[in-house]
């Protein structure tokens, strides 16, 4: 069993709408909470942090972790076809020192004009 | 805003070959990460550096090497290049003292080896 789980994809949907990316874990170490937007041809860049539990919001994007679950999620509201990406949540024990990341494979997301 | 880059986008080279890829930060970051990206297993960790001249194993190590002899610079090395190599080479880089655990990548490298 992989330690981060993440649907490929593709998940395709009309522009406007409200798009849900999750990923499950098994490790309840985890702590700091990543997810990253990759376009195609290039590297990863980070979209959204959030530490141990709650949601944090950075406008049209909302970021959730439930630690009782396990389960992280990724909410793009009134999506656009700029949004259309791969999506990688990324995870750590800890953030001070050197601490490995550990992703998710990531879910390509298609939004359609 | 720091920049991460890499010295070729794409490179297509031959079974046995001997491969350099390079990667430039520009923000004096302490650590240096190179990972491999292949579809349906995501990112795995080569090797990662915490400092000049200091360098640790990652995930899936065997067949490559690194080199850091400067603190912006952080070098992977395919001895021997083989097929099963063929994949997206992507390299970070992480400002330690940050308070977070944000790693910044690079555009990546798409290697082919035939």
């Amino acid at each position: 069993q992989k330690e981060v789980e993440q649907d490929p994809g593709p998940l395709s949907v009309p522009e406007g709408a409200i798009v849900s990316l999750n990923c499950t874990y098994s490790n309840s170490a985890f702590q700091y909470f990543m997810w990253y937007r990759q376009y195609s041809r290039k590297g990863p860049e980070l979209l959204m942090y959030t530490y141990s539990s709650g949601n944090k919001e950075d406008g049209r994007f909302t970021a959730q972790v439930d630690k009782s679950s396990k389960y992280i999620s990724l909410f793009i509201r009134d999506s656009q076809p700029s949004d259309s990406a791969t999506y990688l949540c990324a995870m750590s024990e800890r953030n001070t020192g050197f601490q490995k990341l550990v992703f998710g494979t990531g879910t390509r997301l298609l939004v359609s004009p | 805003d720091v920049k991460v880059t890499q010295s070729s986008r794409y490179l297509v080279k031959r079974t046995g070959e001997k491969v350099f890829l390079e990667c430039v930060q520009d923000m004096d970051h302490e650590n240096m990460f190179w990972y491999r990206q292949d579809p349906g297993l995501g990112l795995r960790l080569i090797y990662f550096s915490y400092d000049v001249k200091m360098k640790e194993k990652g995930d899936i190590p065997e067949g490559y090497s690194v080199s850091r002899e400067k603190k912006e610079r952080f070098s992977l090395i395919l001895e021997s290049a083989s097929t099963n190599q063929t994949s997206m080479y992507l390299c970070a880089s992480r400002y330690l003292a940050g308070g977070y655990n944000e790693q910044f990548f690079g555009p990546g490298t798409r290697l082919t080896v035939l």
